[in-house]
């Protein structure tokens, strides 16, 4: 399977809404799809994990959506601290190639 | 505090061999499939293997099966990663990670591994 991240990079500001693309090659199981946040020399962190699904400690700011094989994650009024790169991942498989939000 | 510390990396030359290791604590280690993930400078993220929680499951991405084998000592609480036969392009940071709910929601701070001569 191969994710395919749609834009490579969104420019944005503060306040604005961030809508990031994910596209996979063929069908995943929404159980199966999670979206990861990285910042500049940190370990990535679970956002999303079974397509629309918040972890432990993030923001409603960030939604998920999606199904077969397109998805989706939304960051509602982008704060300082959203400005990351963000990856999508099939579970123990691929992972995109990345969006990265500046 | 649950708590992923990878440790074990390092230079090593080209076919050389290494081995990493990953201490958990804060959570019942034996409950929870683990992952190893990779990221080569500048570049995104690739998962190279994970195992069940006895360790009777075991799976490696093509790009390292037959080099690289993941196990754990659920005793100590520990990950490992064997590497051989080290390329180039096996130079990244390497993450310990948890497995749940079909995604990785915990992850260590990485150990650099740099292949060359």
């Amino acid at each position: 399977i191969v994710l395919t991240q749609s834009p490579d990079t969104l420019t944005l500001s503060p306040g604005d809404r961030a809508t990031l693309s994910c596209r996979a090659s063929q069908t995943i199981a929404s159980v199966y799809l999670a979206w990861y946040q990285q910042k500049y020399g940190q370990a990535p962190r679970l956002l999303i994990f079974g397509a629309s699904n918040r972890a432990t400690g993030v923001p409603d700011r960030f939604s998920g959506s999606g199904s077969g094989t397109d998805f989706t994650l939304t960051i509602d009024r982008l704060e300082p601290e959203d400005f990351a790169v963000y990856y999508c991942q099939r579970f123990a498989s691929a992972f995109g190639g990345g969006t990265k939000v500046e | 505090e649950v708590q992923l510390v990878e440790s074990g990396g390092g230079l090593v030359q080209p076919g050389g061999s290494l081995r990493l290791s990953c201490a958990a604590s804060g959570f019942i280690f034996s409950n929870y499939w683990m992952s190893w993930v990779r990221q080569a400078p500048g570049k995104g993220l690739q998962w190279v293997a994970n195992i069940n929680q006895d360790g009777s499951q075991k799976f490696h991405a093509d790009s390292v099966r037959g080099r690289f084998t993941i196990s754990r000592d659920n005793a100590k609480n520990s990950l490992s990663l064997q590497m051989n036969s080290l390329r180039d392009e096996d130079t990244a940071v390497y993450y310990c990670v948890r497995t749940s709910d079909f995604s990785f929601d915990i992850w260590g701070q990485g150990t650099m591994i740099t292949v060359s001569s």
